[in-house]
C-alpha cells in the first residue's frame, strides 16, 4: 500500500490558464473521489468514479472543469480557463467498494492550486 | 443526511485524554457515525466509525450515547502529532454521502 499520491503538491497559475492534476490510486480501489478544500472549511465533493465510469458531478463542478480516469486506474482533472475563485486545495481520495456498507476513503496530500 | 454539530477549536495537555463531542441529533436509524482528521497540509484520514455500539481501535474510542444523538471520540493519550482539525460526519455507508463540515481543531499543548 503506497497510498494516494497526487502531482503537482503545488501549482501557481495565471488567471485564465489551463491546469491538470493527476491523482495515482491506491492500486487495487475501485472508487476514486475528487474534492476541493478552502481554508478554513472542509473537503467539498466535487465528483466521483466507479473504476472508469464517472457517476456523479456535483453542481460546484462547472463546465470549465473535467476529470478523466481512463481505464479505471490514474485519474487527472482538469481546471480551462482558471480564474481566482478556483484558488484551493484538490483533494483525491480512493476506496476499495465491496460488500460491506461502510466505505473507508483513503486521501492523497492534495494539490494547492493558485491563481494570480 | 444527518448534519452535525462540533465546537470550532479544544486544546488538550500532552498525555492527557482528548474528547471530542459531536452532536447529530437528526441521525437516521441506519446512518453510521465516522470521524476523519486532517493534519495540517495533509488529506484527511480516517479514524473510525461506529453505529450504536462502542467501538476501539488503535487510534481512539468512539462513544456514542443510547439515543445515538451524540458521540465522544476519545484519544486516550494525546501526542503533539494529534494536532488536527477533527471532521464527525454521518452517512449510511458510501462515501459520496459524507459531508464534511468545519469540524474541531484539536490542539495538543506540550
Amino acid at each position: 500500500d503506497t497510498g494516494v499520491s497526487q502531482d503537482p503538491r503545488h501549482k501557481i497559475t495565471k488567471r485564465g490558464q489551463n491546469v491538470t492534476f493527476r491523482c495515482d490510486p491506491i492500486s487495487e480501489h475501485n472508487r476514486l473521489y475528487w474534492y476541493r478544500q478552502t481554508l478554513g472549511q472542509g473537503p467539498e465533493f466535487l465528483t466521483y468514479f466507479q473504476n472508469e465510469a464517472q457517476l456523479e458531478k456535483s453542481r460546484l463542478l462547472s463546465d470549465r472543469f473535467s476529470a478523466e480516469r481512463p481505464k479505471g486506474s490514474f485519474s487527472t482533472l482538469e481546471i480551462q480557463r482558471t480564474e481566482q475563485g478556483d484558488s484551493a486545495m484538490y483533494l483525491c481520495a480512493s476506496s476499495l467498494v465491496s460488500r460491506g456498507p461502510n466505505e473507508k476513503l483513503f486521501f492523497g496530500s492534495g494539490t494547492q492550486l493558485s491563481v494570480l | 443526511d444527518a448534519k452535525t454539530t462540533q465546537p470550532p477549536s479544544m486544546d488538550c495537555a500532552e498525555g492527557r485524554a482528548a474528547n471530542l463531542p459531536c452532536n447529530h441529533s437528526t441521525i437516521s436509524g441506519n446512518e453510521y457515525v465516522y470521524w476523519y482528521r486532517q493534519i495540517h497540509s495533509q488529506g484527511p484520514q480516517y479514524i473510525i466509525h461506529g453505529l450504536k455500539n462502542n467501538e476501539t481501535n488503535e487510534m481512539a474510542s468512539l462513544i456514542i450515547t443510547e439515543d445515538r444523538k451524540s458521540s465522544t471520540l476519545i484519544l486516550p493519550h494525546a501526542t503533539l502529532r494529534d494536532t488536527a482539525v477533527y471532521y464527525c460526519i454521518v452517512g449510511s455507508g458510501s462515501a459520496r454521502q459524507l459531508t464534511f463540515g468545519s469540524g474541531t481543531q484539536l490542539t495538543v499543548l506540550p
